[in-house]
């Protein structure tokens, strides 16, 4: 079965850095694009960052852009996100999410159990 | 950016009953492709988001049949037909036609 395990999530000081993991396994990861999308407390989903299944392509949102980097290792079926310059708005619930592939290739299907982040002083 | 907008934010039914939540998107959804990429996503409190519906109204494997999505263009709908208790969470609609935006969610709680 799909499984999704995010971790590297903890509370960091604003302005200092953060690496998000994501194991994938029960698919082949590397035909699969991939999401990061977080959840503030108690908020609505936001859709962070997209890499496509061989890295070829990658799109972030506004509120990210230049801070944080998406990437994946399909050699280790690990997808990561690498946050810099945290503000203490950054604070959510960071879940990996599949690419619907077979839906096609543009929405989402499976996700993981998420990580928190708390960026505070 | 597609704003999607979702109606109501609160819906409270009584266990049996049917359940209706929209979503309108403020543009068109309809892809390049002809596909029309809108989602609706279950979250049950303490869970992540699960995928319910896919690309209007097709259900994700093993949602049951008494969940449906409908609609066209900008407007959709989510149903269920008769509401039970492991109902109660959060919606969402998704849109990935252009990008990746959500709705605000509808909380769906028994009366």
């Amino acid at each position: 079965q799909v499984q999704l395990v995010e971790s590297g999530g903890g509370v960091v000081q604003p302005g200092r850095s953060l690496r998000l993991s994501c194991a994938a396994s029960g698919f082949i990861f590397s035909n699969y694009g991939m999401h990061w999308v977080r959840q503030a407390p108690g908020k609505g989903l936001e859709w962070v960052a997209v890499i496509w299944y061989d890295a070829s392509k990658k799109y972030y949102a506004d509120s990210v852009k230049g801070r944080f980097t998406i990437s994946r290792d399909n050699s280790k079926n690990t997808l990561y996100l690498q946050m810099d310059s945290l503000r203490v708005e950054d604070t959510a619930v960071y879940y990996c999410v599949r690419i619907h592939v077979a839906a096609g290739g543009l929405g989402v299907d499976y996700w993981g159990q998420g990580t928190l982040v708390t960026v505070s002083s | 950016d597609i704003v999607m907008t979702q109606t109501p934010l609160s819906s409270p039914v009584t266990l049996g009953q049917p359940a209706s939540i929209s979503c309108r998107s403020s543009q068109s959804l309809v892809h390049s492709d002809g596909n029309t990429y809108l989602s609706w996503l279950q979250q049950r409190p303490g869970q992540p988001p699960r995928l319910l519906i896919y690309k209007i109204s097709n259900r994700f494997s093993g949602v049951p049949d008494r969940f449906s999505g409908s609609g066209a263009g900008t407007d959709f709908t989510l149903k269920i037909s008769r509401v039970e208790a492991e109902d109660v969470g959060v919606y969402y609609c998704m849109q990935a036609t252009e990008f990746w935006t959500f709705g605000q969610g509808t909380k769906l709680e028994i009366k």
